[in-house]
């Protein structure tokens, strides 16, 4: 079946520093391609989408690229603060498929 | 004005029990979701309803059903409990395919 594959599975980083995380699909044909935060005891929330009609979005501290060719995006948050500690999960919508794939997850950890 | 709200938070069970867990959405969306999350975080898609289709991850056992009475709520039914059914169930709406998941804060289920 259709399948993201996620990296890192944990990232710890220190207040101020940026991390990044990358996920790779298996199908060119995909479109869209979200990310989402789940803190602790919550259910995931959308955090920034981006199409295949794009290569790149940013809002505020988060951003999402999409490399189409090589299949793989990728989300890069900067200036890290504490409250950005939580599992982060990207996501993508193969054609023909009416549910999303989600990637296994990676949990982020904020260093004071 | 909770978006998707689902009962209860907390489920604590015997194995061999019948059990619902209740979700209702009041974003007007057209499509309904379960996914089940385990112990690893990873998200798998159990089913997806809208008013004319119901999706079912064919992994999913027969045990568990869903329960559309309209479109603004889909219930889970799970008949016949087991210990593996431990897991953390979300429930999530979108407006159509293709459109951002909204989550509801999820349902912990632990069967004894």
């Amino acid at each position: 079946g259709e399948n993201v594959e996620q990296h890192p599975s944990t990232l710890s980083v220190q207040e101020g520093d940026s991390a990044v995380i990358k996920c790779t699909y298996s199908d060119s044909a995909s479109n869209y391609f979200p990310w989402y935060k789940q803190e602790l005891g919550k259910g995931p929330q959308l955090i920034i989408d981006i199409r295949s009609n794009v290569g790149e979005k940013k809002d505020q501290r988060i951003a999402v690229t999409l490399n189409k060719t090589a299949k793989h995006f990728s989300l890069h948050i900067t200036e890290t603060q504490p409250e950005d500690s939580a599992v982060y999960f990207c996501a993508f919508h193969p054609a023909g498929y009416s549910t999303l794939t989600f990637g296994k997850g990676t949990m982020l950890l904020v260093s004071p | 004005d909770t978006a998707v709200s689902q009962t209860p938070k907390y489920l604590v069970t015997q194995m061999g029990n019948d059990k619902s867990i209740k979700c209702e959405q009041n974003l007007g969306h057209d499509t309904m979701y379960w996914y089940k999350q385990d112990s690893k975080k990873f998200l798998k898609i159990m089913f997806s309803y809208n008013n004319k289709e119901l999706i079912i991850n064919e992994t999913v056992p027969n045990r568990f059903s869903p329960k559309s009475p309209d479109k603004a709520h889909l219930n889970l039914h799970i008949n016949s409990l087991e210990l593996g059914d431990s897991a953390v169930y979300f429930c999530a709406s979108s407006q159509r395919d293709n459109s951002p998941l909204h989550f509801g804060n999820g349902t912990r289920l632990t069967v004894t």
